[in-house]
């Protein structure tokens, strides 16, 4: 099992313009969460689907849109990419049925807004 | 609101003495509390959890942690650390619909 993946790995982007992260799992997890990382600020929850078709806001959604089009996947689209979304974002998952469940994390996607 | 608390940025051991490292809570109702690490460039692993039960958590790597109630605290610990434990860890406490709230992480520095 490849577990979660990510992708770009890295990107940049020019203020304003638009892109799409990517996240899938192959472990048929119900939940995916997209989150967000900072120096000193721990990770932060931007957006996450409890399942296909379903999406909720996080802690930080401003900026970010989200589509759980199928099960595997989970996407995070920048509309118009601001300095301040430069991080980097991590995609988790986890089963359902129960709030005990650990969370499974891609390897992060690096992204510069300059 | 629940939230956690890692009050050291930084914490410095020598390889073989015991590692500490402190996290405190604060949530309405019972507390599910979680460690996890995060090598450099990598995504977070888990490492324990604790949702009810024994206090003393044993988890992955050779790491544990003490849940305390009365000091609404759950400290990792590891009684012999290795410099591959070198790493930023981080502690998280789950809301009722599973959503992670992370502290902002302590890094761990081994030395030989």
């Amino acid at each position: 099992n490849a577990g979660v993946t990510q992708t770009p790995k890295f990107r940049v982007l020019k203020t304003g313009q638009s892109m799409t992260l990517l996240c899938a799992q192959d472990m048929n997890h119900e939940y995916m969460y997209w989150y967000r990382q900072d120096p000193g600020m721990g990770l932060r929850l931007i957006h996450y689907s409890v399942g296909e078709g379903t999406t909720a806001k996080g802690e930080v959604p401003d900026g970010y849109n989200v589509s759980r089009l199928k099960k595997q996947n989970f996407l995070l689209g920048l509309e118009s990419a601001a300095p301040s979304q430069t991080s980097v974002y991590f995609c988790a998952s986890s089963r359902g049925g129960s709030t005990y469940n650990e969370q499974f994390f891609g390897p992060g996607t690096r992204l510069t807004v300059l | 609101a629940q939230s956690v608390a890692q009050p050291e940025d930084q914490v410095n051991v020598a390889e073989g003495n015991p590692l500490t490292v402190k996290c405190t809570y604060s949530v309405s109702g019972n507390p599910y509390l979680f460690w996890y690490v995060q090598y450099p460039n990598r995504g977070l692993q888990f490492l324990l959890k604790y949702i009810t039960g024994d206090n003393l958590v044993k988890g992955s790597y050779g790491f544990e942690a003490e849940f305390n109630k009365s000091q609404t605290s759950f400290h990792l610990k590891k009684p012999s650390a290795l410099v591959s434990d070198s790493a930023l860890y981080f502690c998280a406490v789950r809301d009722s619909w599973g959503k992670l709230q992370f502290g902002a992480g302590t890094q761990v520095v081994v030395t030989p």
